[in-house]
């Protein structure tokens, strides 16, 4: 079956450092990839998707490439913040029974501090 | 714009209680509606799905049940907790046949206990 697995956390960097969190994903078909953030007791939020291979999603300093050679969509950013401080997880959307349903990775802390 | 409400946002319950979770959706038609379950450690796991009131489907077999008597309401459920079903319950929405169907919206989540 389809699957996520992204990089065991927890993370903590200084601020301004470079982000790296990894994903690679097992699927058949084409799936699209999301990356999704949840900040301290709330739900999740979408931050970005690809949609088909060699996209790049990007939002708020972050990006992402679809790989499809590679089976990858790894999550960067140049400089953290403090407020980048959060929960990050990577999906694929998995489509059956009429729903697009999304497959998510374990989900990597990330703590930034100042 | 759309909106997701859930309720309420934490909840202590004994083991052997009954549970309801509710879950609305503000300022869309015929979303498709789902709930999850967050436990420490392990991620997202898809609990239910529907398509449409009424319909349900079920990814993992458990003592939960979901239902979704309104368009826009879906209620999660059980006759008897137990301790395994501590967690943090999120519910989410999609807007299929859309230029975005293919993006969920999550709610706030319930963070149950169960003791």
């Amino acid at each position: 079956g389809n699957s996520v697995t992204q990089m065991e956390g927890p993370v903590t960097l200084s601020e301004e450092a470079f982000l790296t969190i990894n994903c690679t994903y097992t699927a058949t078909g084409y799936p699209s990839l999301f990356w999704y953030v949840q900040y301290p007791g709330e739900g999740l939020q979408l931050l970005l998707k690809a949609t088909k291979a060699d996209d790049k999603g990007s939002n708020k300093g972050f990006e992402a490439t679809y790989r499809k050679e590679t089976t990858s969509f790894h999550l960067e950013k140049g400089s953290v913040q403090v407020s980048d401080s959060a929960v990050y997880f990577c999906a694929l959307s998995d489509r059956g029974g009429g729903s697009e349903k999304l497959v998510f990775g374990k989900g990597t802390k990330l703590t930034v501090n100042p | 714009s759309q909106t997701i409400h859930q309720w309420p946002a934490t909840l202590v319950q004994p083991v052997g209680s009954p549970l309801s979770l509710e879950c609305t959706v503000e300022g869309t038609s015929n979303p498709n509606l789902y709930w999850y379950r967050q436990a420490a450690g392990r991620g997202l796991q898809l609990l239910f799905y529907s398509v449409g009131i009424g319909q349900i489907s079920s990814e993992v077999p458990q003592n939960l049940s979901a239902s979704r008597p309104q368009d826009r309401q879906f209620i999660l459920s059980s006759k008897k907790l137990l301790l395994s079903d501590s967690g943090f319950y999120l519910c989410a929405w999609s807007a299929p046949g859309t230029g975005r169907w293919n993006e969920q919206f999550f709610g706030p989540g319930t963070r149950l206990t169960v003791l």
